[in-house]
């Protein structure tokens, strides 16, 4: 099974972009037996699903961020990216990368962005 | 977006008790259902698969069941380290989304 790990600024300003990165170990993030996903989880609303890219590059955005998301991958350093453009304070969230192979699901431990002047 | 609401959204238990929890979508989602636990500060843990399906690892006092509609996870005897929030997750269509949550308290 996979292990990931989110890295990446944990404080941006507001009207700022968001990047992360996350990094796969044990395993290739060119497998096509692999979708990877990025989930955030906002202090009071709760779980967000951001979206996902497979190997071959295509991605899925959910349709309440997509006009500010961008998810990719580098198969050459075995990460993938998020960028999130424009945040505002309601972006402040635990941001979690997510690999899914058939049924199952396995989590990084999760990156807290802040989102403050 | 399908909506997926949870319920209760706290339940005040004890060791030894029987608790249930219920998910309900806002339609039909075959049997493409997930249950997650958490614990502060840590990663949501997959328990349940496919409605009913349990991951490999998580204890037999676990279980699923539903289908369509209308979830539950069981916990058939509540251990001291099953105090968490528990999550669903509908995966039958993009984008995916969760319940509110449900935690689970001492009494």
């Amino acid at each position: 099974q996979v292990q990931l790990q989110e890295s990446g600024p944990g404080l941006v300003k507001p009207s700022q972009t968001l990047s992360l990165t996350c990094t796969v170990s044990g395993g290739s993030i060119s497998s096509g037996a692999y979708y990877w996903n990025w989930i955030r989880q906002h202090p009071v609303k709760g779980l967000e699903y951001i979206g996902y890219v497979y190997y071959s590059g295509s991605t899925y955005y959910n349709p309440s961020l997509k006009s500010r998301v961008t998810i990719s991958i580098d198969t050459s350093k075995n990460q993938l990216s998020l960028r999130l453009t424009y945040v505002t304070a309601a972006d402040t969230a635990v941001y979690y990368c997510v690999s899914r192979s058939g049924y199952v699901t396995s989590w990084g431990q999760g990156t807290l962005v802040t989102v403050s002047s | 977006a399908i909506q997926m609401t949870q319920s209760p959204s706290s339940l005040p238990a004890s060791v030894g008790d029987r608790v249930t929890i219920t998910c309900r979508a806002s339609q039909g989602i075959r049997n493409d259902l997930v249950w997650y636990q958490q614990k502060s500060g840590k990663a949501p843990k997959l328990l349940i698969y496919a409605a009913s399906s349990l991951q490999g690892g998580v204890p037999s006092r676990f279980s699923g069941n539903g289908s369509g509609t209308d979830f539950t996870l069981t916990i058939s005897t509540l251990q001291p380290e099953d105090f968490a929030t528990y999550y669903c997750l509908q995966d039958y269509n993009y984008p995916w989304t969760f319940g509110q949550g449900t935690k689970v308290e001492i009494k």
